[in-house]
């Protein structure tokens, strides 16, 4: 197993662009999430997907949009890019269950806007 | 407002030297509190996770215990490799995860 995978490793946007951060698990879990971490500051979530079809806001959503068509990919777009969203963004899975269990994490992804 | 709070921000300790990381918390509703440790240039790695005051886990040097407040991160004599930034996280009944700013540990040979 690959576990999580994301694509970029890096990548450089000038304010205003787009791009789409992707995201893929092949542990057949149901739940996946994403979240930015800038320096000095813990991880902040951005969306979560309980499931194919389903998402919902984290505490930081304004700026991105998900989707979540398959139970592998959970892919986060940036529109309009700005200075704000210069940080590291991770996409991380864990099954479902009565209790909450362990996030597994990918290696993530580097973003700078200039 | 539900928030995560570890301290110290860093601490340095001789192998062999034992201490606590400390994670406190508010949260509405506590579904589950997690500890992960985290490389540099790395996502996070799964530790632990608590669920209800008095509980322990044990992995290796490394013991977690939790209070209806707070939650402490034990290190039984450390190695060099122990090394990393330590991070705590809560979840609530909203399904939302707040994670700490994390504490980052050296250890020297």
């Amino acid at each position: 197993n690959a576990g999580v995978t994301q694509t970029p490793k890096f990548r450089i946007l000038k304010i205003g662009q787009s791009m789409t951060l992707q995201c893929t698990q092949d542990m057949n879990h149901n739940y996946m999430y994403w979240y930015r971490q800038d320096p000095g500051m813990g991880l902040k979530l951005i969306y979560y997907s309980v499931g194919a079809g389903i998402t919902d806001k984290g505490e930081v959503p304004n700026g991105y949009n998900v989707s979540r068509s398959t139970t592998e990919d959970f892919p986060l777009r940036l529109e309009l890019a700005a200075p704000s969203q210069t940080s590291v963004y991770f996409c991380a899975s864990s099954t479902p269950g009565y209790t909450y269990n362990e996030q597994f994490f990918g290696p993530g992804t580097r973003l700078t806007v200039l | 407002e539900d928030q995560v709070t570890q301290s110290p921000e860093a601490l340095r300790l001789q192998e062999g030297e034992s201490s606590s990381l400390n994670c406190s918390y508010t949260v509405s509703g506590l579904r589950g509190l997690f500890w992960y440790r985290q490389d540099p240039g790395k996502g996070p790695e799964f530790l632990f996770t608590l669920y209800s005051a008095g509980e322990e886990k044990e992995k290796e040097r490394l013991k977690a215990t939790l209070t209806k407040k707070e939650s402490f991160l034990h290190i039984t004599a450390p190695k060099p490799e122990d090394s990393a930034t330590y991070l705590c996280a809560v979840t609530n009944t909203g399904n939302q995860f707040y994670f700490g700013t994390g504490t980052s540990l050296t250890v020297i040979p």
